[in-house]
């Protein structure tokens, strides 16, 4: 399997803009998290899915950022208006929840840095 | 969700034997314990996961008391390419994942 695939791997915009990240799972894996990563905050949940459906959105900073999983391969994370302190590293991550119990390994993609000027 | 506590960072020699500690005291029934490490430009990668006494996998070993109120990750003889951040997570299910800030682990020549 190729892991999980994130794009694109660098993105610069421009203030106001609207930023899209994209994220494939690995093949069957039921659950995928997006996460931000900066110096300042570390590594922050933002959201994930179960079944294709959000279970905990809490993470979500404002409602610029949005998410969306419209099938088991592919889920999207969108930040409208974008804003300078959006500029971060996103990763997307999955795994599999009907491995034995207490095995929730969490496989992370290569992240998507985002620079928002 | 129980809160951990790790050392922010570590210094290290090739070859030398690494136990990073992890406080968790709020521990729950259900929770385990996982362990992450983080090289720098990657996501992180799971290293070892474990709810009590000893667990060894290839990588590492983790060691939990009976109270599991901490654990230990331990990397045997350590190389240059261990040097990153190792993160100590604990919760149930494991997917309401927190990363605490990490312990920057810096392996020396």
């Amino acid at each position: 399997d190729a892991g999980v695939i994130q794009s694109p791997r660098h993105e610069v915009t421009e203030m106001g803009q609207e930023v899209t990240l994209r994220c494939k799972p690995i093949s069957g894996h039921d659950y995928l998290f997006w996460y931000r990563q900066t110096m300042m905050r570390g590594l922050e949940l933002l959201i994930y899915f179960n079944n294709n459906v959000p279970i905990d959105d809490s993470g979500m900073p404002e409602d610029r950022f949005s998410a969306k999983m419209p099938n088991a391969s592919f889920s999207t994370l969108k930040i409208q208006p974008s804003e300078p302190r959006d500029s971060a590293v996103y990763f997307c991550a999955s795994s599999l929840s009907g491995a034995p119990k207490g095995s929730y390994e969490q496989y992370f993609g290569p992240g998507t840095r985002l620079t928002v000027t | 969700l129980a809160k951990t506590t790790q050392p922010i960072s570590m210094d290290s020699y090739e070859g030398q034997e690494v136990n990073i500690t992890c406080s968790h005291n709020n521990i729950a029934t259900n929770d385990y314990i996982t362990w992450y490490q983080q090289f720098p430009s990657q996501g992180p990668r799971f290293i070892i996961q474990g709810y009590k006494t000893k667990v060894t996998n290839e990588v590492a070993s983790l060691f939990i008391p009976a109270d599991r109120k901490s654990s230990t990750l331990s990397l045997p003889r350590v190389s240059l390419s261990d040097t990153a951040v190792y993160y100590c997570l604990v919760g149930e299910e494991g997917f309401k994942t927190i990363f605490g800030a990490g312990t920057r682990l810096f392996v020396k020549a």
